[in-house]
């Protein structure tokens, strides 16, 4: 199957500070890709979808100026989430998905604490 | 895309099958039943994936009515590797892929 890369796998930051997420998807070209935040033993609540070389979609509630979402190519996507703050700590996931195609592929995970 | 609702949680032991049913009574014409399964800390993975009728691979079953307004997972003989959540999405290319609460499946030895 299709591989998705993401990177950090995890990432300690301190207040104020920002990080940047790298999502990659490897063998295929990835026209959508979604970003998610996911809480403990929570389901994964989508923050934002973006296609190739358009602004992100953003879901309502979620701070664009926040978590900003690059979507410069058709292999990487890149979520930076700015002055974070400890309320930001969560499990962060990418998810890719290849033009006109239904399966979507996901990353492993970035796990972010603020500290 | 269509809202999906699933069990919140099911118990098995090892050995034995295990099926979640998922409903998506307003699927649409162009809509799609894909599986996901997730472990914890780590994104999810694609199971499987149909349209109608019944759709087998090395890992699952899936199971899908004439009508298309639910769908049943099937694992066969569960082991305890095999606890995780799964989720069902229903939806088309194009959807966003949002996910209800999933499923979460405990297999006990």
């Amino acid at each position: 199957g299709a591989v998705v890369s993401q990177h950090p796998s995890w990432v300690i930051c301190k207040s104020g500070t920002s990080v940047k997420i790298e999502c990659r998807s490897l063998d295929f070209q990835a026209t959508t890709m979604f970003w998610y935040r996911q809480f403990p033993k929570q389901s994964l609540m989508l923050m934002a979808t973006s296609n190739e070389g358009s602004k992100a979609t953003y879901e309502q509630g979620v701070e664009k100026d926040k978590f900003l979402i690059n979507h410069a190519s058709l292999t990487l996507s890149t979520l930076t989430v700015t002055s974070a703050h400890p309320e930001d700590s969560s499990f962060y996931i990418c998810s890719a998905r290849q033009g006109t195609g239904t399966e979507a592929f996901f990353g492993q995970g970035t796990r972010l604490t603020v500290v | 895309l269509a809202k999906t609702t699933q069990p919140i949680s099911m118990d098995s032991y090892e050995g034995q099958e295990v099926n979640i049913t998922c409903s998506h009574n307003n699927i649409a014409t162009n809509d799609y039943i894909t599986w996901y399964q997730q472990f914890p800390s780590q994104g999810p993975r694609f199971i499987i994936q149909g349209y109608k009728t019944k759709v087998t691979n090395e890992v699952a079953s899936l199971f899908i009515p004439a009508d298309r307004k639910s769908s049943t997972l099937s694992l066969p003989r569960v082991s305890l590797s095999d606890t995780a959540v799964y989720y069902c999405f229903a939806g088309a290319a194009g959807n966003k892929l949002t996910f209800g609460g999933g499923t979460r499946v405990l297999v006990k030895p």
